[in-house]
């Protein structure tokens, strides 16, 4: 069964920096695209970055581009999400989530669990 | 545009139907996807594409769309599915998703 296991959260100062990781399993992880999503507490959900699954194909929220960079191994069957210049307002769970799209259709059929980053001093 | 306006709550008695709505100019391009989210947990997909449910999704979940306005409609609403309700579209370019903000759902 598909599986996606997010670690490497915490509590990072702001303006430092933190690896968000997600290992796939249960599926082929090269031939779909991977987004992150996250979720200030008590807040909505906010999409975050999406990856192509060959890996040539980025895409960035306006509130974290220029300080979070998505990358992904598949060799490892594994995303990641390398966050810098931290700030408050970054502080959510992260999930990742497999990225369905195909002409009319937009969605995420599954995710992790979710990891949790708290920016503060 | 990339905004998806949701009613913030909705209240369904036992057994009733409700319908939790979704509007945004995406969606007469674009279809809805639909996520549940109980406290503590990942949200889950419940309705894809025109109307589409995974498996495991039970059938009382149904999807619909009108012009501008995506629906989630509950048919026999029970009382697991008091959640969160979130729907997600992508804005004109394709390349930027977003998400409504979501309806809470109450169960009477």
């Amino acid at each position: 069964q598909v599986q996606l296991v997010e670690s490497g959260g915490g509590l990072v100062k702001p303006g430092g920096s933190l690896r968000l990781s997600c290992a796939a399993s249960g599926f082929t992880f090269s031939d779909y695209y991977m987004s992150w999503i996250r979720q200030a507490p008590g807040k909505g959900l906010e999409w975050v970055s999406y990856i192509s699954s060959s890996g040539s194909t980025i895409y960035y929220a306006d509130s974290v581009k220029g300080r979070f960079t998505i990358s992904r191994d598949n060799a490892k069957n594994s995303l990641y999400l390398q966050m810098n210049s931290l700030r408050a307002e970054d502080t959510a769970v992260y999930y990742c989530a497999r990225d369905r799209r195909w002409l009319q259709l937009y969605y995420f059929d599954y995710w992790g669990q979710g990891t949790l980053v708290t920016v503060s001093s | 545009s990339s905004e998806l306006t949701q009613d913030p709550a909705v209240s369904v008695a036992l057994g009733q139907t409700v319908r939790i709505t979704c509007q945004g100019d995406s969606l007469r391009s674009y279809y809805a996807s639909w996520y549940q989210q109980k406290p503590g947990q990942a949200p889950v997909l419940v309705i894809y594409g025109k109307n589409n449910r995974p498996s495991g999704i039970p059938d009382r979940f149904s999807g619909s769309s009108s012009g501008n306005t995506a629906s989630l409609t509950i048919t026999g609403a029970q009382a697991e599915d008091e959640a969160d309700y979130y729907c997600n579209s992508r804005d004109s370019s394709g390349n930027h998703p977003f998400f409504g903000g979501g309806t809470k759902l109450t169960v009477l």
